[in-house]
């Protein structure tokens, strides 16, 4: 089945800092990767549909200038969370489509911003 | 946009009984409908799906049904086993193009004991 990757799986960083997230397509190639964020105990909330040479799309109420997606391959979509404070902790799950419009989900990033 | 409502938000059974979980949408134009299993601080993983060509989809345990006339789909998981602890997600989406995006109900607790 097809796999996708992320990393790191957890990251402790110090508020101001930036944090970059990589989510990759291990087997197949994604034109299109979500990238989420999930409270715990909660469901996952779209953050933006990250597009293979284009601009992401992000959901409303998500900062683009603080939530930074660049897709540049095929196989490749990074999140950079920039200067991070301390209610950017949370898990951050990427997913990638395949060609039949499954989604299929990293195993996530837990951040945690001190 | 597209909002899914997913009941009960906690489940308990007994081993062996049945457990079922119902959703329901309100954009008639989604035609895609995943269901995801999500462990204690792992990924979630799809289960089964349901297009909206189809009414009914079965594997082994884990079936789906969908009324499109009514807007709703529901999980039935018979003969529950321990190991089907976990929260399940169902999700909604119009697939095809930009509009892969998944909107997810909120999460069902389900409890199986032994």
């Amino acid at each position: 089945g097809a796999v996708v990757s992320q990393h790191p799986s957890r990251v402790i960083c110090k508020s101001g800092t930036s944090v970059k997230i990589e989510c990759r397509s291990l087997d197949f190639q994604a034109t299109t990767m979500f990238w989420y964020r999930q409270f715990p105990k909660k469901s996952l909330m779209l953050m933006a549909t990250s597009n293979e040479g284009s601009k992401a799309t992000y959901e409303q109420g998500v900062e683009k200038d603080k939530f930074l997606i660049n897709h540049a391959s095929l196989t490749l979509s990074t999140l950079t969370v920039t200067s991070a404070h301390p209610e950017d902790s949370s898990f951050y799950i990427c997913s990638a489509t395949d060609s039949n419009y499954e989604q299929y989900f990293g195993p996530g990033t837990r951040l945690t911003v001190t | 946009g597209e909002n899914v409502e997913q009941h009960p938000s906690t489940l308990s059974v007994q081993e062996g009984d049945s457990a079922v979980i119902k959703c329901t949408y309100s954009d008639s134009a989604s035609n895609y409908f995943p269901w995801y299993k999500q462990e204690l601080g792992k990924r979630p993983q799809l289960i089964i799906d349901i297009r909206s060509n189809v009414g009914e989809k079965k594997d082994q345990r884990i079936a789906v049904t969908l009324n499109k006339t009514a807007k709703h789909f529901s999980l039935h998981i018979t003969e529950t086993q321990p190991e089907d602890s976990a929260v399940y997600f169902c999700a909604a989406s119009m697939g095809g193009g930009s509009n892969y995006k998944l909107t997810f109900g909120k999460g069902t607790l389900l409890t199986v004991n032994p």
